[in-house]
């Protein structure tokens, strides 16, 4: 069964520090992985995500994410961060070609953003 | 082009009566996908339907929960009977179709259960 682990709960950066969130997922093939950012009372938004090729991937709002497949991980990285980065944040993982369509989602760590 | 569309935001019931909760996918996307949200945790699937048929139901509790997804209209989530527990956040996501580079998930706002 594939599962996905984020090991911060919550994160508390600076404004303008560099950032990066934890991800490591448990999947027997190759996996298509995911960071999506959910704001207080909304939805979903997707960040960014890897299917193959390039390992690191280059997202929306200045996130990256470098998928390390020796570590089962893909933490997402910000240079810089900016007060409106403070949200929860979600790494989720999903079969292959030919794997399950469902999301599997982490338990999401929470990002503070001091000024 | 609007998204995943979602209602009502909000819905407050009972315990014992019934929920309905609606998800209008976006134009073009005949896959449809429904996760439960608990208060501090992540997401976890509950279904997946395609138009007028169930694909995956494994994450649907067995009882009281059913979902549907009709040639015509929205998908609907429906919640018999309604216990506290089933308080949450219900989101639904949409994609376009079976092509593996088309199978990015679109969400929606989701419905914020209330049971009293």
């Amino acid at each position: 069964a594939q599962s996905v682990t984020q090991p911060d709960i919550h994160i508390t950066v600076s404004e303008g520090a560099s950032l990066e969130l934890r991800c490591n997922y448990s999947y027997g093939a190759t996996p298509y992985l995911f960071w999506y950012v959910q704001s207080p009372g909304q939805g979903l938004q997707l960040l960014l995500k890897y299917f193959s090729g390039d390992t690191l991937v280059q997202g929306i709002k200045g996130f990256e994410a470098e998928f390390k497949r020796s570590q089962s991980s893909f933490n997402l990285r910000k240079p810089s961060v900016h007060w409106s980065d403070a949200a929860e944040y979600f790494c989720a993982v999903r079969g292959g070609d030919t794997g399950r369509r469902a999301l599997t989602f982490g338990s999401g760590t929470r990002l503070q953003v001091q000024p | 082009n609007a998204g995943v569309m979602q209602n009502p935001r909000h819905l407050v019931r009972r315990r014992g009566q019934e929920a309905r909760l609606r998800c209008s996918p976006m134009k073009g996307h005949s896959h449809v996908y429904w996760y439960r949200q608990l208060p501090e945790e992540g997401l976890k699937f509950m279904v997946y339907l395609q138009k007028e048929n169930i694909i995956d139901e494994s994450g649907m509790p067995k009882e009281r929960f059913s979902a549907e997804f009709p040639k015509e209209g929205p998908s609907i989530l429906r919640i018999q009977q309604v216990v506290r527990g089933d308080s949450a956040a219900y989101f639904c996501a949409s994609s376009p179709g079976a092509s593996v580079s088309h199978n990015e998930q679109f969400f929606g706002p989701g419905t914020r259960l209330t049971v009293l």
